[in-house]
């Protein structure tokens, strides 16, 4: 079966860095997504990585290697506005795309 | 305003109604997508369109139909609502197969 497995929920200070991990096992593998999903809206794009290595965007960043089928998201100089549940999708041979359940990220003063 | 949006926000509906969920984009884009999002579960996907005139099952499909007959529609109707389709549902776009979806606000149901 397909599985995409992240922390249910992770605690950060404001002004700190977080990594937010993701481990996956797909049928196939056409590019790892992350999204923030703040509570009662939508979620919206963050990030996408194909290739191994760190995609740098601004306070976050993705990384990925697919040898060992892992990802991680690191936010730096974290902002109250920052809490937020962060969700990571893969995308498959069909090119479904498969979801974890999500981070619940919360940031302390 | 460029986007998707969903209708209606949220609904209370008795079991065994008819309902459609509306969903419109106006970027032009070729791929659609509902999801059902519940609590401890991550998005999952219900069905899909990769472009006007086709619609493909998505993981949990029953009880569920859809139809895309121009680019910027995407009905979601629930023929006769059950208790465990009390879910958020989103209606998502993308350029294509293999960019970033863009999502709607979602639509709260609750079947009673």
């Amino acid at each position: 079966g397909q599985n995409i497995d992240q922390p249910t929920e992770m605690t950060a200070t404001e002004g700190a860095i977080v990594q937010i991990n993701c481990t996956y096992q797909t049928s196939g593998f056409n590019g790892l997504f992350w999204y923030q999903q703040h509570a009662g809206e939508a979620p919206t794009f963050l990030s996408y990585n194909v290739l191994d290595g760190l995609e740098e965007k601004g306070r976050f960043s993705s990384f990925l290697s697919r040898s060992k089928g892992y990802s991680y998201l690191l936010l730096k100089e974290l902002q109250m506005k920052d809490s937020a549940s962060y969700l990571c999708a893969v995308r498959d041979s069909n090119y479904q795309l498969i979801w974890g359940a999500g981070t619940k990220l919360i940031i302390k003063p | 305003i460029a986007g998707i949006t969903q209708a209606p926000t949220s609904q209370i509906l008795a079991a065994g109604r008819r309902m459609t969920l509306r969903c419109t984009q106006d970027m032009r884009h070729n791929a659609m997508y509902w999801y059902r999002q519940d609590l401890g579960l991550g998005l999952r996907l219900i069905h899909y369109s990769n472009t006007a005139g086709t619609t493909g099952k998505g993981e949990v499909p029953d009880g569920y139909s859809v139809s895309r007959a121009n680019t910027d529609d995407f009905p979601l109707t629930l023929a006769s609502a059950v208790p465990s389709q009390t879910s958020v549902y989103f209606c998502a776009s993308s350029e294509d197969s293999h960019t970033e979806a863009f999502f709607g606000q979602g639509t709260r149901l609750t079947v009673v």
